[in-house]
């Protein structure tokens, strides 16, 4: 079964609206953290934003917030007035807290992630 | 810039030759990660290294992918006997110490873009 599942393969938004990219994820461990990263054109993964699951509240990082809805294990990005250069490829990690072994693993699972256009 | 750097960025080789990565993490960090990212696909996990301790590896890492990190700073990621499917973005990333490690973010280099003809 996939850990992360993101069903948006592209999504488009008009500049200065926002725009929220799902993501649910699958594990049987209690604590956990979810992410989101950034990946333009160029390559590079950009660290936008964490959740715990143990956190009572939404995270929020500038105009990114995480809707993290624990029960429907769900944990989709908020966009707010969005700009045209947010437009990229959007991914949803989760780092599993014990995993199979019992151990803190280090790895990122990854979903497949969103390509988010903004046009003016 | 003191980010995550990987070399080269761009690598053309013919299958059956074998290549070397190299990943510096941000200075600080003691957590070292190698991932793969194929066309359309979000990365995939290869192996990761606390320190110079290869702590884990992925099952996607057959005998031909070979890791090492020395001296806990720099990683190297040797891909021997190179095939067709071996064709692929390779990324590092770091991550810092710390005991809340479940929130430590990792922070990913520009990436080594393989191509296997």
């Amino acid at each position: 079964a996939q850990k992360i599942t993101q069903t948006q393969p592209g999504m488009f938004v008009q500049e200065k609206e926002a725009v929220t990219l799902d993501c649910t994820y699958d594990t049987s461990d209690q604590s956990y953290g979810l992410f989101w990263y950034k990946q333009p054109s160029s390559g590079e993964m950009i660290f936008l934003i964490y959740q715990g699951s143990y956190d009572e509240q939404n995270a929020t990082e500038g105009r990114y917030s995480l809707n993290f809805q624990k029960a429907r294990k769900s944990a989709n990005l908020v966009i707010s007035a969005s700009q045209l250069g947010d437009s990229a490829m959007y991914f949803c990690a989760m780092r599993e807290g014990m995993g199979d072994r019992g151990s803190t693993l280090g790895r990122l699972y990854f979903g497949r992630g969103t390509q988010l256009t903004v046009w003016p | 810039d003191t980010g995550v750097s990987q070399n080269p960025r761009h690598k053309i080789t013919k299958r059956g030759q074998n290549v070397t990565f190299r990943c510096d993490p941000i200075s600080e960090h003691n957590r070292l990660y190698w991932y793969r990212q194929t066309l359309g696909q979000g990365p995939e996990f290869l192996t990761y290294f606390q320190n110079e301790a290869q702590l884990e590896k992925s099952r996607l890492l057959s005998d031909r992918f070979s890791a090492e990190r020395p001296k806990g700073s720099f990683s190297t990621l040797e891909i021997q006997r190179t095939e067709q499917g071996d064709s692929a973005m390779y990324l590092c990333a770091s991550s810092s110490p710390g005991l809340a490690a479940l929130s430590m973010a990792q922070y990913f280099g520009p990436g080594t873009r393989l191509l296997v003809l």
